[in-house]
């Protein structure tokens, strides 16, 4: 099993429709965040957590830490949202840190 | 501010070959991340630098070293290469130690073709 998985592996919906993609992990962390990534393979840091909820624009992020479960959110979504979103996990000791990445969500916002 | 750049944006080696690869942080970033993303892998964690020092290294063989500069400028080399290191090679820097308060900025990344 994974220590950090995504759901789902690919998501198409219509402009406009409310997004969660979602990430369960399966280790203690320090920090969870979220990558976009467009083809051609620019990534974007869109979100760095390690408790609660973060909003930017029509994207947010929200973590349970109890749960080990953290979701991504767009709301109204737009093709330009059309891209692949990766999960990543902190974890480890001080000087034995490492980062685990999820498999990506690939989203397509059709017009 | 210019962003992280990285390298060359394409190579295209041949098997035993040695290669290394560049990133340039953001001005005032003093932390680097390398990362490689495979098809069949996804994306890996590969080594981190901060001030010069190697602080986290990922399941890679010893074939993958890196180093940092002075200037915060940071060098990955794979030597011997064979066909499975073909892959996109990312670098991210932030500002300091990228724990949890500090974000990661991404370089476009070089393409590496190991044929």
């Amino acid at each position: 099993k994974n220590e950090v998985e995504q759901s789902p592996q690919n998501l198409t919906a219509q402009e406009g429709e409310f997004i969660t993609i979602n990430c369960s992990y399966s280790v203690g962390i320090s920090a969870l965040h979220w990558l976009q990534q467009h083809p051609g393979g620019g990534i974007v840091s869109l979100f760095m957590l390690s408790s609660g909820k973060k909003k930017h624009g029509r994207l947010i992020a929200t973590i349970n830490i109890q749960e080990k479960h953290s979701s991504l959110h767009i709301t109204a979504s737009h093709p330009r949202d059309s891209a692949v979103y990766i999960c990543a996990v902190r974890s480890g000791d001080f000087g034995n840190e490492k980062l685990t990445f999820g498999t990506g969500t690939r989203l397509t916002i059709i017009p | 501010k210019a962003g992280v750049t990285q390298t060359p944006r394409y190579l295209i080696k041949t098997r035993g070959q040695q290669v290394t690869l560049s990133c340039s942080p953001i001005s005032g970033h003093r932390s680097v991340s390398w990362y490689q993303q495979t098809p069949g892998q996804g994306l890996q964690f590969l080594f981190e630098y901060f001030s010069e020092t190697q602080r986290n290294k990922g399941n890679f063989p010893g074939r993958f070293s890196g180093r940092q500069f002075s200037n915060s400028r940071s060098e990955m080399n794979v030597s011997t290469l064979e066909l499975g290191d073909s892959a996109l090679y990312l670098c991210a820097s932030s500002l300091a130690w990228p724990g949890a308060s500090y974000e990661q900025y991404f370089g476009p990344g070089t393409r590496l073709t190991v044929t």
